[in-house]
Formats: structure tokens, sequence, C-alpha cells
């Protein structure tokens, strides 16, 4: 079974700098997918980012990057130029890339809850 | 992006009861739809997954028996909390996700979730 954890319960930035939330994951399997979710206080899941472990280039979203490192199931994400909407839970979240017929479901961290100071 | 929608948003019960919760792809044929439960501040944690026509397949844990779920179209799953108690409280969220061609990268859209409280 694959784990996901997050180590950082918390994370507090000033508005306009940069943060980098942490996610390290456990896995047997050799091709997977990786996500950052993005859950506001309405509690609606959005999709920040996706990296496929296949791909050896970091994903890039906008203000949003991650820094994969394969060899030691890492997940990062950096946030840039933080604005007040980023405030926020983020969930780091694991996806088998093989799926019987079907998708699969999500295996998610324990989150981090981001704070913008203004 | 895709929408998916649940219904009711919020409900309250007594305990003994059982809920309802409708799950619905709006705009998009949905092959498999998942069901999560979060507890406050806590992660979502999957508790079955379905795939139209077919039984779900649940999760280590989940008691089939207690949460039925149905998936008898492309576009509607039901979750059913049966004689629900006080510790079925929590916040249930669907995601579904079209397609079924393995190897492909089958985006889970997730819906508003459902706060329930049992009393």
């Amino acid at each position: 079974a694959q784990t996901v954890t997050q180590s950082q319960p918390e994370m507090s930035v000033q508005e306009a700098e940069t943060v980098t939330l942490s996610c390290t994951y456990d896995t047997s399997e050799s091709d997977y997918y990786l996500f950052w979710y993005k859950q506001p206080p309405s509690r609606q899941m959005i999709l920040v980012i996706r990296q496929e472990a296949y791909k050896q280039q970091n994903a890039t979203e906008n203000r949003f990057s991650v820094n994969f490192q394969k060899a030691a199931k890492s997940f990062s994400l950096k946030i840039s130029d933080s604005q007040l909407g980023d405030a926020a839970m983020y969930f780091c979240a694991y996806r088998s890339l093989y799926s019987g017929g079907g998708a699969d479901g999500l295996t998610f961290g324990k989150g981090t809850h981001l704070i913008i100071q203004p | 992006g895709a929408v998916v929608s649940q219904h009711p948003s919020r409900v309250i019960c007594k305990s003994g009861t059982s809920v309802k919760i409708e799950c619905r792809s709006l705009d998009f044929q949905a092959t498999t739809m998942f069901w999560y439960r979060q507890f406050p501040k806590k992660s979502l944690m999957l508790m079955a997954t379905s795939n139209e026509g077919s039984k779900a397949t649940y999760e280590q844990g989940v008691e089939k028996d207690k949460f039925l779920i149905n998936h008898a179209s492309l576009t509607l799953s039901t979750l059913t909390v049966t004689s629900a108690h006080p510790e079925d409280s929590s916040f249930y969220i669907c995601s579904a996700a079209s397609g079924r061609a393995r190897l492909s990268y089958n985006e889970q859209f997730f819906g508003p979730g459902t706060r329930l409280t049992v009393l």
C-alpha cells in the first residue's frame, strides 16, 4: 500500500513571498501520478498541479511549481508571489498509473494549512 | 472544467435513520466514481470505488453493509449511510472520472461535499 506524508501541519508566509510545502511518499510502484490539491474554507477540492512519475521535468502551473525527486520519493510544492487567495489546506496525493479497467482512487497526505500574512 | 454536484450539501438526522447522498456528474459521463470521507481538520480517506453497472469496491475497514453505494447510471452515484450513528458524522466527498482506458490519465473531478451530522 502507498502512503503519503506531509510533515508540516501548518505553514505561514508573508504575502508576495515564496513558500514551499513538503511531501514524501512511499510506494513500490515505478510509475504513478502525484498531485497537489487545494481545499479552501468552502471545502471544494481544487487540483493545483499534477506530475507524472515517468516525466523528469518538474511540472509548473503559473505561480505553482513542484520539485519532484523520484529517488528520494519527495514531491514538494513551491508557491511564488503568495496571494491572500492561496490561503487553504493543501493536500499531496498519490495515484497508481496502471488501473485495472477504470480509474484509481487517490491516497492523500494529512494536509498542510497554509496561512498568508498580509 | 467538468462539474460534479452533491446533494444535499448538509444533512442532520437522528441516530438509527438512513441517509442518502447523491453525486452527479453534470456535463460528462463518469464511468468511475469515488467516495471519500473527511473528518474535521483531517485528510480525505477513500471509502470505495464504484464503476457504472458494477458492484462497488470498498477499502479495507469500510463496512459495505453500513455504506451502500449504487452507481446505476453514468451520471449518478449514491451513498446511503444505513442506521446512522453519531460516529458516522463526517464530511463526505465524491469524485468522478471518465474513461476506462488503462494508462490514460482520468482526472477526478470533486463534488462540493456533504456534511452529515447524526444526533
